[in-house]
């Protein structure tokens, strides 16, 4: 069974708070990915991660902070965020990533919901 | 580049019928994969079904099948005996070659009718 799981389900903020989405996954991959999705758009890669160490930031402004503590654990740090900001923000794992996406089946976790104020 | 093209942004099917879902592409690599993710309103992308360039069968998994016409560029979805718990966002999505990261299509929301 595939499974990423992503907490909270649901985040509201402000401009000037600090916050953190967490995504764990429990299949031995060594990639993991953070998306941006905006309503009835798809997917946005924000950021990779492989073997633990940031392979691709797709220019995300500097108020996005990945880290990735272990093998198992992705965490999105955020501050100062703006309204524009406001979006679904999915997790995904791969078993690997080797710079193309040819082979790797990127699973997704049920993402958090965030809204900034 | 690839890109991925979604001709149909709604479709509408009864419940136990079967329905294609099209996803035309347009790469200049030898090598990619496709694939398909169901979207619930709940939001958890969930992968469906893969088919890699060189795979000379259409892939299947249960009830989804994709129909591969490498010549046509095009890696429809098929559905078949629609339930009701199959509406949802379907992307279409490309990886390999010369890029780096997944290309999405726009979407078709599915509407499965009682």
């Amino acid at each position: 069974d595939t499974e990423v799981t992503q907490t909270p389900k649901h985040l509201v903020m402000g401009m000037t708070n600090k916050k953190s989405l967490k995504c764990e996954q429990h299949m031995g991959h060594r990639a993991m990915y953070w998306y941006k999705q905006k309503a009835k758009k798809p997917p946005e890669l924000m950021f990779v991660y492989s073997y633990e160490k940031l392979s691709i930031n797709e220019s995300v402004p500097s108020r996005f902070s990945p880290e990735c503590p272990n093998s198992s654990l992705l965490n999105l740090h955020l501050h100062a965020l703006q309204p524009e900001d406001s979006a679904l923000y999915l997790c995904a794992s791969s078993q690997a990533y080797s710079g193309t996406a040819l082979q790797e089946t990127q699973y997704f976790g049920p993402g958090t919901r965030l809204l900034v104020l | 580049a690839q890109k991925i093209t979604q001709t149909q942004p709604g479709m509408f099917v009864q419940e136990k019928e079967a329905v294609t879902l099209d996803c035309t592409y347009d790469t200049s690599d030898p090598s990619y994969g496709l694939f398909w993710y169901k979207q619930p309103s709940s939001g958890e992308m969930i992968f469906l079904i893969y088919q890699g360039s060189y795979d000379q069968q259409n892939a299947t998994e249960g009830r989804y099948s994709l129909n591969f016409q490498k010549a046509r560029k095009s890696a429809n979805l098929v559905i078949s005996a629609s339930q009701l718990g199959d509406s949802a966002m379907y992307f279409c999505a490309m990886g390999g070659g010369s890029n780096y990261k997944l290309t999405f299509g726009k979407g078709t929301l599915l509407t499965v009718n009682p």
